[in-house]
């Protein structure tokens, strides 16, 4: 599996734009880029996958640049409730073969 | 939105005694996991399941600790001699065939003493 470099922690106020990259310089052909968020005391929760160029859905977009050796999480408009760790994650479908193999992620603190 | 569900929200149990912690996954869902997460540490994988076997397990998964579906619903994971080491959250994660997409549980917080 592509290892994966992310920021350890982010702060931010609301309403602003949050923007976060992960490095995987050793991202393979075959391998996807995904994101997970997690809330203190829940389990991860999905929020974007992508190949290539920029994937967007109802809750951010995904950023990948040509070489895919780094990709980049954006959140518009953040507010309190965005507070949570964001893992970026790299393998194969589906999910990496299988397993999912989480980093130390980024914590991302929004404040008023 | 379907949900995995997971009981119970928090164990406590004294070392050396079994566990068992249920996971009820998404109705159409064929793929199962478990996942720990230690107070301040990363989400680890422990165990992968499929048609009735395991896929893939890691290291953390040994003689110890078991997973099953005994009712075509409920997905147990069971700790047969708890350590003080066990004491962590565990995620049951579900997906469908056709997507990659893994859908987690609430947790169970486990504390051994």
């Amino acid at each position: 599996l592509a290892k994966t470099t992310q920021p350890i922690s982010m702060d931010s106020y609301e309403g602003q734009e949050v923007n976060i990259t992960c490095s995987h310089n050793n991202i393979a052909t075959n391998d996807y880029i995904t994101w997970y968020q997690q809330f203190p005391s829940q389990g991860p929760r999905f929020i974007i996958q992508g190949y290539k160029t920029k994937v967007t859905n109802e809750v951010a977009s995904l950023f990948i640049p040509a070489d895919r050796k780094s990709s980049t999480l954006s959140l518009p408009r953040v507010s309190l409730s965005d507070t949570a760790v964001y893992y970026c994650l790299v393998g194969p479908l589906p999910g990496g073969g299988n397993k999912l193999t989480f980093g130390t992620g980024t914590q991302l603190k929004v404040e008023l | 939105e379907p949900e995995v569900t997971q009981t119970p929200s928090h164990q406590v149990t004294q070392m050396g005694q079994e566990v068992i912690l249920r996971c009820v996954p998404i109705s159409n869902h064929l793929y199962f996991y478990w996942y720990r997460q230690i107070l301040g540490q990363k989400v680890e994988f422990l165990v992968s399941f499929y048609n009735n076997e395991i896929s893939e397990k890691s290291e953390i998964f040994d003689d110890q600790f078991s997973v099953e579906r005994p009712d075509g619903s409920n997905f147990t994971l069971k700790i047969r001699s708890t350590k003080l080491e066990d004491s962590a959250m565990y995620f049951c994660a579900t997906r469908t065939g056709s997507t990659d997409t893994q859908y987690f549980g609430p947790g169970t917080r486990l504390t051994v003493l």
